[in-house]
């Protein structure tokens, strides 16, 4: 199957700084790409939508000032967290996938980003 | 919107036993279902999903799920465990035609010896 890489795998860092998050498809063109936030022991909870070229789509709730998504080619999205705060420790998954937004195309998970902000 | 029930956190269970996972959902509108697994430190892979066609669908490793509209269920089964099964899994819905994922909490399913 189709691979997708997240790095780094675990980073730690100091309140108020900025984090970003790299997810890679490595061997397909990823034309969307979807950013999730996966509390302990909850499930995933999308945060947004990115197509290669435009803007994410956030979801409710989500600030799109706080958790900026990049989506400049079709093998790259990033996500930063802005300002982070001990609140945004969590592991962020990203998934990948080559189809069209409105259809069924599976997606492509990567590995996750352990966040811890201190 | 869609909403995904797993009810059992964990499934404790012996090695070559059966299992079944549960799953229900809730959607006003015509639903994907899917099965996914998470081996620690590694990303999801899909185990198997339901589109359309025959309610029963089987998956890799073993696995396979039923749909069943009635029930609004898609609770998934292996009838002999192994020892690698041991992960967690999640079941997620998606309305029909679209990709947007919504995950149930996940059920860590532990195979002993």
């Amino acid at each position: 199957g189709a691979v997708v890489s997240q790095h780094p795998s675990r980073v730690i860092c100091k309140s108020g700084t900025s984090v970003k998050i790299e997810c890679r498809s490595l061997d397909f063109q990823a034309t969307t790409m979807f950013w999730y936030r996966q509390f302990p022991k909850k499930s995933l909870m999308l945060m947004a939508t990115s197509n290669e070229g435009s803007k994410a789509t956030y979801e409710q709730g989500v600030e799109k000032d706080k958790f900026l998504i990049n989506h400049a080619s079709l093998t790259l999205s990033t996500l930063t967290v802005t300002s982070a705060h001990p609140e945004d420790s969590s592991f962020y998954i990203c998934s990948a996938t080559s189809g069209e937004t409105f259809s069924y195309n599976e997606q492509f998970f990567g590995p996750g980003t352990r966040l811890t902000v201190l | 919107a869609q909403s995904v029930t797993q009810l059992d956190s964990q499934v404790p269970v012996f090695e070559e036993a059966p299992v079944e996972l549960r799953c229900n959902y809730s959607s006003s509108v015509s639903v994907y279902l899917f099965w996914y697994v998470q081996y620690p430190n590694q990303g999801l892979q899909l185990l198997l999903k339901y589109l359309s066609g025959s309610t029963l669908v089987k998956g890799i490793n073993g696995f396979e799920a039923e749909f069943n509209k009635s029930q609004t269920s898609f609770h998934l089964r292996k009838p002999s465990v192994h020892i690698s099964d041991t992960a967690e899994y999640f079941c997620a819905v998606s309305e029909a035609g679209f990709q947007k994922l919504v995950f149930g909490t996940g059920t860590r399913l532990l195979v002993s010896p």
